[in-house]
């Protein structure tokens, strides 16, 4: 059964704590995905990775990093978090190739309080 | 650079039909329909690849007019377990497989 685990289901973090959200995948999956989802705005892309140490910025990177050191694992860094950081973010994962479609795979989401 | 897509909300009976549209301001290479069940993660539905392409799932269809750069999610004989909110997303460029959302639609069927 394919997966995308995210490591926290639940945080609850203080204004200017630094953050790390993780997430796996076991598909060996080229690409992977940071969106963030919040009532009303639909899921909006925070970073792209197309490969280890590869990554692209999504229409919302400010105030967030990323590290893709291995191919299965993509994490998500708030340097200095803040209120309007509060939200879920769901991890995805995808591959092109025969008989793929690009099927995008979403772990179950972080939920982030930031106080 | 999110599609958009219409109604934002949509309340139906068991048996009704439903349609959602999903339209895009840049030129649309393909299109994936994904729908997220409240309190789970989203599930892929289908991609649409080329313009005109249709495609099904379970009673569930989807059309692409690549020259209208629009997509259309037809639910067909709704069920309660259709109830969810759906989203349609596209690549940012062609080639690409970075893909953005549009802001979703609710969908709710009551009995």
């Amino acid at each position: 059964d394919v997966k995308v685990t995210q490591s926290s289901r639940y945080l609850v973090k203080r204004t200017g704590e630094k953050v790390f959200l993780e997430c796996v995948q076991d598909m060996d999956h080229e690409n992977m995905f940071w969106y963030r989802q919040d009532p009303g705005l639909g899921l909006r892309l925070i970073y792209f990775s197309y490969d280890v140490k590869m990554k692209e910025k999504g229409d919302i990177p400010e105030g967030y990093s990323v590290s893709r050191e291995k191919k299965e694992r993509f994490s998500l860094i708030l340097e200095s978090a803040s209120t309007n950081q509060t939200s879920m973010y769901l991890c995805a994962s995808s591959s092109w190739g025969p008989g793929n479609g690009g099927e995008l795979f979403f772990g179950e989401g972080s939920r982030l309080t930031v106080l | 650079q999110q599609p958009v897509q219409s109604p934002q909300a949509v309340i139906l009976r068991e048996g009704e039909d439903a349609v959602i549209n999903c339209s895009s301001s840049k030129a649309l290479y393909s299109v994936h329909w994904y729908r997220q069940k409240h309190g789970e993660a989203p599930v892929f539905l289908m991609i649409l690849l080329k313009g005109g392409e249709q495609k099904g799932h379970e009673k569930i269809s989807a059309s692409f007019n690549e020259k209208k750069q629009q997509s259309s999610l037809y639910l067909t004989a709704s069920q309660l377990s259709y109830s969810g909110t759906y989203f349609c997303g596209r690549p940012t460029q062609g080639g690409s497989e970075k893909l953005v959302f549009g802001k979703g639609t609710k969908l709710t069927v009551n009995p």
